[in-house]
């Protein structure tokens, strides 16, 4: 059936390490990925998104990589910062109708000072 | 206020008791959607309201689990004859449009059923 996976459940980086966080998904058809950020207590908050005609898209400090070829996203973070530890999310789209989002299990990064 | 509010933050509820999970969204939001997060895991989808429809309801557990949307505004999650295994954060999100939309979430209400 479908799925969104993520392949390390926690990340542990140096601060000012660059962070890359991998995510498998399984269903072909898929065109629309978001990556969320969840801080304790909170709900998630979104990063950045990526629909299927893109390889690559950059935001402030991260950028999304979509390799349809092998059904993988990844979430790589530039210089990173202890603001930046939280549980990482990625979701897919699964209804392009309504929004309806399918989410992996998360990954927790944790940013050593 | 500018972001989805939910209340209340925290409910405990007993066995068997009837819960009812109120989701304030962005104001002109059409879409609302509403997941649940056990411990540990993602966010799982319950339901979908675009405006006051409820498009889709596939996420719901089970026919003890009810969300209304009358006037297209707020949105409540309602859990009949509560279990154990309702213990969850009850996450709401709107997005302006439908589809490909940024969604923006609340900060979820934690239910512990006990």
């Amino acid at each position: 059936g479908e799925s969104v996976g993520l392949h390390l459940p926690t990340l542990s980086v140096q601060e000012g390490d660059n962070s890359i966080i991998n995510c498998a998904y399984s269903n072909s058809a898929s065109d629309y990925f978001i990556w969320y950020k969840q801080e304790s207590g909170k709900g998630p908050q979104f990063i950045i998104d990526i629909r299927s005609n893109m390889d690559k898209r950059q935001g402030q400090r991260v950028t999304v990589l979509l390799n349809k070829t092998v059904k993988h996203l990844s979430l790589q973070i530039a210089a990173t910062q202890p603001g930046d530890s939280a549980v990482y999310f990625c979701a897919e789209n699964g209804s392009s109708n309504t929004g309806k989002l399918i989410f992996g299990q998360g990954t927790t990064l944790q940013v050593k000072p | 206020g500018a972001g989805v509010s939910q209340s209340p933050r925290y409910k405990v509820a007993k066995r068997g008791q009837d819960v009812a999970l109120r989701c304030d969204p962005i104001s002109g939001h059409v879409s609302l959607f509403w997941y649940q997060q056990a411990l540990g895991q993602g966010p799982e989808f319950l339901t979908y309201f675009q405006n006051e429809a409820q498009l889709d309801k596939s996420g719901l557990p089970s026919d003890r689990f009810f969300a209304e949307r009358p006037e297209g505004s707020v949105s409540t999650l309602k859990i009949q004859r509560t279990q154990q295994e309702d213990s969850a954060v009850y996450l709401c999100a709107s997005s302006s449009g439908s589809g490909r939309t940024e969604a923006f979430f609340g900060q979820g209400t934690r239910l512990t059923v006990v």
